[in-house]
């Protein structure tokens, strides 16, 4: 049992350019989540979902655009990157609101 | 707005002794769930404890143990018996009953614990 898989763990980014974070999860999950972390901020919620085919705007959703086609699966998407979106992105599941996240291990994105 | 305030940005410990780390939130919703996150070096983030906020026995996992005061909105974390294996980042957050689970971050805090 997987959990919760982010690719890639790694990436740098120019200025400008695009990338997709991909999320997976093989627990059946509702609600899964974006969020990013920086230093002294914790972690702030970017975009989430509550099923297959919806997605939400969280707390910070500028830059970002996101999909769930598919239940098992949450795709970020970067589609012109810029510096202040150098920071580590973690994707999360949960079954339902009652219960705990379970996390990916994050991906570090630097842009240049 | 709802909020989580962790006062303490950085804290340390000595091996086997005892640390509580502050947290306080603010909400105006009744039915919610509260939750501390440790964070070690690895980045991954794992589920310490969890407490209901209808609950008003405090929640405990081993040598963890919340005390939660919904009158005061606070929510600490008490530690025993603190292992090296402890040292880690520190995040309380809350999440509202049926408001699409979202997770409320504090800024965490850096616990050190020293042989």
């Amino acid at each position: 049992n997987a959990g919760v898989t982010q690719t890639p763990k790694f990436r740098v980014l120019k200025t400008g350019q695009s990338m997709t974070l991909l999320c997976a999860q093989d627990m059946n999950h509702e609600y899964m989540y974006w969020y990013r972390q920086d230093p002294g901020m914790g972690l702030r919620l970017i975009h989430y979902s509550v099923g297959e085919g919806t997605t939400a705007k969280g707390e910070v959703p500028d830059g970002y655009n996101v999909s769930r086609l598919k239940k098992q699966n949450f795709l970020l998407g970067l589609e012109s990157a810029a510096p202040s979106q150098t920071s580590v992105y973690f994707c999360a599941s949960r079954k339902d609101s009652t219960y705990g996240y379970t996390f990916g291990s994050g991906t570090r994105l630097t842009v240049v | 707005a709802q909020t989580v305030t962790q006062s303490q940005p950085e804290m340390s410990v000595q091996e086997a002794e005892t640390v509580t780390l502050s947290c306080t939130y603010d909400t105006s919703e009744n039915n919610y769930y509260l939750f501390w996150y440790k964070q070690p070096p690895s980045r991954q983030m794992i589920l310490v404890i969890r407490q209901e906020a209808y609950k008003q026995q405090n929640a405990t996992e081993n040598r963890f143990s919340v005390n939660f005061q919904k009158a005061a909105k606070s929510f600490s974390l008490k530690i025993s018996d603190s292992q090296l294996g402890d040292t880690a980042m520190y995040f309380c957050a809350f999440s509202i009953y049926n408001q699409g689970g979202k997770l409320i971050f504090g800024q965490g805090t850096e616990l050190s614990v020293k042989p």
